[in-house]
């Protein structure tokens, strides 16, 4: 198993350019993530999906679109870059676990990918 | 989400137990308290996962007193190579957004 893979792992960008983050997972996750994280921050949501077909937005979804057509794969799009939107992007795949936390309730273990690195300039 | 609080950083030596006290005031029943940890210029990782008393792995010991407002982190005999942010997150069961603080900066020292 690859796990969670992002592609690339460094990017710069001008202001106004678009781009697509790339992630993929090879263990049939059906929950997928995107996180950024600013320096010496920690990890703020983007947007999530919970199976092919389905996405939500998290935190902070302002310039950023995502799709899910397959359970494998969950691009970010960055639709008009801005300086502000330098940062280090996570994606992650999470599977749920019925536990005996609580009763019938679903605890969820997230495997992140190794990152991708962007500065907008 | 319950808003949780831990220390900025925490300074230990090698073959030292680092144990990393987290605060959640305001867990709901229905919560579950997860501890991640990143290493610089990677993604978090699972450390361990617990409810309520006491959960052991192989990697680290998570214990939950009565009232699960708080929880301790345990990492035995750390090394070098335990040098690395710790994330102390609570979640609703079935939950999939996970809010991230800022973490606890534990620096091991030879």
């Amino acid at each position: 198993n690859a796990g969670v893979t992002q592609t690339p792992k460094f990017q710069v960008l001008k202001t106004g350019q678009s781009m697509t983050l790339q992630c993929a997972q090879d263990m049939n996750h059906e929950y997928m993530s995107w996180y950024r994280q600013d320096p010496g921050m920690g990890l703020r949501l983007i947007h999530y999906s919970v199976g092919a077909g389905i996405t939500d937005q998290g935190e902070v979804p302002n310039g950023y679109n995502v799709s899910r057509s397959t359970t494998e794969d969950f691009p970010l799009r960055l639709l008009s870059a801005a300086p502000s939107q330098t940062s280090v992007y996570f994606c992650a795949s999470s599977y749920s676990s019925r536990s005996g936390f609580v009763a019938g309730g679903e605890t969820m273990v997230q495997f992140f990918g190794p990152g991708t690195r962007l500065t907008v300039l | 989400l319950a808003k949780t609080t831990q220390p900025i950083s925490m300074d230990s030596y090698e073959g030292q137990e680092v144990n990393i006290t987290c605060s959640h005031n305001n867990i709901a029943t229905n919560d579950y308290i997860t501890w991640y940890q990143q290493f610089p210029s990677q993604g978090p990782r699972f450390i361990i996962q617990g409810y309520k008393t006491k959960v052991t792995n192989e990697v680290a010991s998570l214990f939950i007193p009565a009232d699960r407002k708080s929880s301790t982190l345990s990492l035995p005999r750390v090394s070098l190579s335990d040098t690395a942010v710790y994330y102390c997150l609570v979640e609703e069961a079935a939950g999939n957004k996970l809010t991230f603080g800022g973490g606890t900066r534990v620096l091991v020292k030879p």
